[in-house]
């Protein structure tokens, strides 16, 4: 299982894009990267998964570069209700151990 | 998509006695499940992964006499917390897979507040 490292937390303001990076040095060939949301108290949510290069839908996109080493979450626009932690993970689909990081808490200010 | 339900989501209980939690898949059918457990400011922790019809594998560190999994069907697998003790009081959380919606990653349930006091 790929390890992966992201940055503890990040801070940022309503209205502004964010970017979080995610490293995963030893990526494996059929590994996919996926992206969840946790807010307290709850299970996480999926965000976001992709393969290679540039991958978006309605709340997210995904930029990985061609070596697959690192991978960017970018949020557009954020709000404070998007203030969470958001986890980096690295697997193969028919995989079946979800081992989460440590995460990236990310604080939204007005 | 697919929902997975988790019941109860918080629970208090009296040091040496047992808890269950259930995880079930609501659309599809999970031939395998995952609990997770997390404390405070903390990532998640894989505890054990529950297969149906057959025994749970744990994670190194977990007691599998303590944390009892049991998959009997294809969209329900229990975690028992047997005789808890205040230092079991976690966030405990399950997860399927869909297999038919591979590009939507893991479904997790709620998660269940357990207080033992």
């Amino acid at each position: 299982l790929a390890k992966t490292t992201q940055p503890i937390s990040m801070d940022s303001y309503e209205g502004q894009e964010v970017n979080i990076t995610c490293s995963h040095n030893n990526i494996a060939t059929n590994d996919y990267i996926t992206w969840y949301q946790q807010f307290p108290s709850q299970g996480p949510r999926f965000i976001i998964q992709g393969y290679k290069t540039k991958v978006t839908n309605e709340v997210a996109s995904l930029f990985i570069p061609a070596d697959r080493k690192s991978s960017t979450l970018s949020l557009p626009r954020v709000s404070l209700s998007d203030t969470a932690v958001y986890y980096c993970l690295v697997g193969d689909t028919g995989g079946f151990k979800t081992i989460f990081g440590a995460g990236t808490r990310l604080f939204v200010k007005a | 998509g697919a929902v997975v339900s988790q019941h109860p989501s918080w629970v208090i209980c009296k040091s040496g006695t047992s808890v269950k939690i259930e995880c079930r898949s609501l659309d599809f059918q999970a031939t395998t499940m995952f609990w997770y457990r997390q404390f405070p400011k903390q990532s998640l922790m894989l505890m054990a992964t529950s297969n149906e019809g057959s025994k749970a594998t744990y994670e190194q560190g977990v007691e599998k006499d303590k944390f009892l999994i049991n998959h009997a069907s294809l969209t329900l697998s229990t975690l028992t917390v047997t005789s808890a003790h205040p230092e079991d009081s976690s966030f405990y959380i399950c997860s399927a897979r869909d297999h038919a919606a591979p590009n939507y990653g893991y479904t997790f349930g709620s998660g269940t507040r357990l207080t033992v006091v």
